[in-house]
């Protein structure tokens, strides 16, 4: 059965520091992969996404992921983390038949310090 | 830009009480979803329609149905309110192998 894994359920960085988001799955053929973020007592809002073709994606708000198939990963990545960007961060896996439908890792809380 | 619209961001009822959530997409969107939110759990899918008058139960759909008699409105229906359904309920449309797109949430609370 498909399945997301977010092992970090809160991460605390510095603004102005990297950041990584992990992110694993469990499904048999090529997944569709997704990456949301959900500002308090909002919705989800899409930050990349990944279908196809370059491993690398890049999404909105300085974001990118890379898909690696052989280690079942589509980790996101930010150079350099704002304040703004404090929230919380959903990975998703679609399947390849019916995309439309999605399972949701159970989200990685992100703080940021001055 | 696609907008999902949510008739309420916060609700409160009683238990027993029949619930209504609605959910209204504008961009022509074959799908719709219902998703509840809760700490710790990520969303979980409750149904979902993939044309008019057509659903699907989703992987926790005890207790709830569905409505969708036309293509831009999902209604979420909590036919007798328990308070083990107060939750974050999210409603999402998508189609034709685009991402899901979400509305900004109903926070329902059965007392």
């Amino acid at each position: 059965a498909q399945s997301v894994t977010q092992p970090d359920i809160h991460i605390t960085v510095s603004e102005g520091a990297s950041l990584e988001l992990r992110c694993n799955y469990s499904y048999g053929a090529t997944p569709y992969l997704f990456w949301y973020v959900q500002s308090p007592g909002q919705g989800l809002q899409l930050l990349l996404k990944y279908f196809s073709g370059d491993t690398l994606v890049q999404g909105i708000k300085g974001f990118e992921a890379e898909f690696k198939r052989s280690q079942s990963s589509f980790n996101l990545r930010k150079p350099s983390v704002h304040w703004s960007d404090a929230a919380e961060y959903f990975c998703a896996v679609g399947a390849s038949y019916n995309t439309d439908k999605l399972i949701f890792g159970t989200g990685t809380r992100l703080q940021v310090f001055p | 830009d696609v907008k999902v619209t949510q008739s309420s961001r916060y609700l409160v009822k009683r238990t027993g009480e029949k619930v209504f959530l609605e959910c209204v997409q504008d961009m022509d969107h074959e799908n719709m979803f219902w998703y509840r939110q809760d700490p710790g759990l990520g969303l979980r899918l409750i149904y979902f329609s993939y044309d008019v008058k057509m659903k699907e139960k989703g992987d926790i759909p005890e207790g709830y149905s569905v409505s969708r008699e036309k293509k831009e409105r999902f209604s979420l229906i909590l036919e007798s309110a328990s308070t083990n359904q107060t939750s974050m309920y999210l409603c999402a449309s998508g189609g034709g192998g685009q991402p899901q797109h979400f509305g900004d949430g109903t926070r329902l609370s059965i007392l």
